[in-house]
C-alpha cells in the first residue's frame, strides 16, 4: 500500500509568482487535506476536499486554491506569492470525512518565497 | 487565538523514564483529540487519540488522559526509548462533520540513553 506522497519535496519561488504544490492520496482514501506549516509552529489547516468539492476551509485569503482528481490526487495552488508564505505545505489523505478518521500526512514540500 | 497551546517547547528525558507532554486547549466545542509524532523530514504519523467521552486512553507505551473541566490533555510514554525522540503535536477536531485538525506549537522530545 502506497503512503501520501507529495511533489516537489522543495520549491524557490519569487514573491508575485504562482506556485502548483501536489499531492497523491493514500489508495482508497477519498478525503484530502492540506495543512501550512510555518517555522516553529503546528500545522495550520487550509482546507479540505471531499470527492473533488471543497468541504472547508480555514482562514487563508482565496490566492489559496486547490483542486481534487477523480483519482483522488490533489494540487495546492497558490498565487501572488508572499515572504510570509514560505513555509512547510503539509497535505493529509483519510478514507472518509469524518472527523474521527485518522489523517495520514505525506513528507510536505517546502517552500521558499523569496 | 491559539486554540490549542502546548506550553513546554522541548522536553528532555532519561531513557526508561517516563514522558510526560501537555496540551490545553480553549474551545470548548472540541471534542476528539489526537497526538501526532513528527520525525525531521516526514510528515506527523497518527499516535493515539481520545474522544471526549472518555478520560483514558491506552496504546502501548502510550497513554493519553483527558481532564475536561480544566480543558487539558496529556501524553505519557512509559517507558521512553531513544527512538521516541521526536516533536509531538496535540490536535483537537470541533465535532465529527468534517476533519478540521486544529493543532498546538509543538513539543520536541529528547530520550537520552
Amino acid at each position: 500500500e502506497t503512503g501520501v506522497t507529495q511533489s516537489p519535496t522543495h520549491l524557490i519561488k519569487t514573491r508575485g509568482q504562482q506556485v502548483t504544490l501536489r499531492c497523491s492520496s493514500q489508495s482508497g482514501h477519498n478525503t484530502v487535506s492540506w495543512y501550512q506549516q510555518a517555522l516553529g509552529q503546528g500545522p495550520q489547516f487550509i482546507f479540505q476536499y471531499y470527492r473533488e468539492e471543497e468541504n472547508g476551509r480555514g482562514n487563508f485569503p482565496p490566492r489559496f486554491s486547490g483542486l481534487q482528481f477523480p483519482n483522488y490526487s490533489s494540487e495546492l495552488n497558490v498565487n501572488a506569492l508572499e515572504l510570509d508564505d514560505s513555509a512547510l505545505y503539509l497535505c493529509a489523505s483519510s478514507p472518509a470525512l469524518g472527523g474521527t478518521d485518522t489523517q495520514y500526512f505525506g513528507p510536505g514540500t517546502r517552500l521558499t518565497v523569496l | 487565538d491559539q486554540q490549542v497551546k502546548q506550553n513546554s517547547p522541548s522536553l528532555s528525558v532519561q531513557e526508561g523514564r517516563i514522558s510526560i507532554l501537555n496540551c490545553d486547549y480553549t474551545n470548548s466545542m472540541f471534542d476528539y483529540f489526537l497526538w501526532y509524532k513528527k520525525y525531521p523530514a516526514e510528515g506527523p504519523t497518527f499516535l493515539i487519540s481520545i474522544s471526549s467521552i472518555k478520560d483514558k486512553n491506552e496504546d502501548g507505551r502510550f497513554t493519553v488522559f483527558l481532564n475536561k473541566s480544566a480543558k487539558h490533555l496529556s501524553l505519557h510514554i512509559v517507558p521512553s526509548q531513544p527512538g521516541d525522540s521526536a516533536v509531538y503535536f496535540c490536535a483537537a477536531v470541533a465535532g465529527t462533520s468534517y476533519g478540521k485538525l486544529t493543532f498546538g506549537q509543538g513539543t520536541i522530545l529528547t530520550v537520552h540513553p
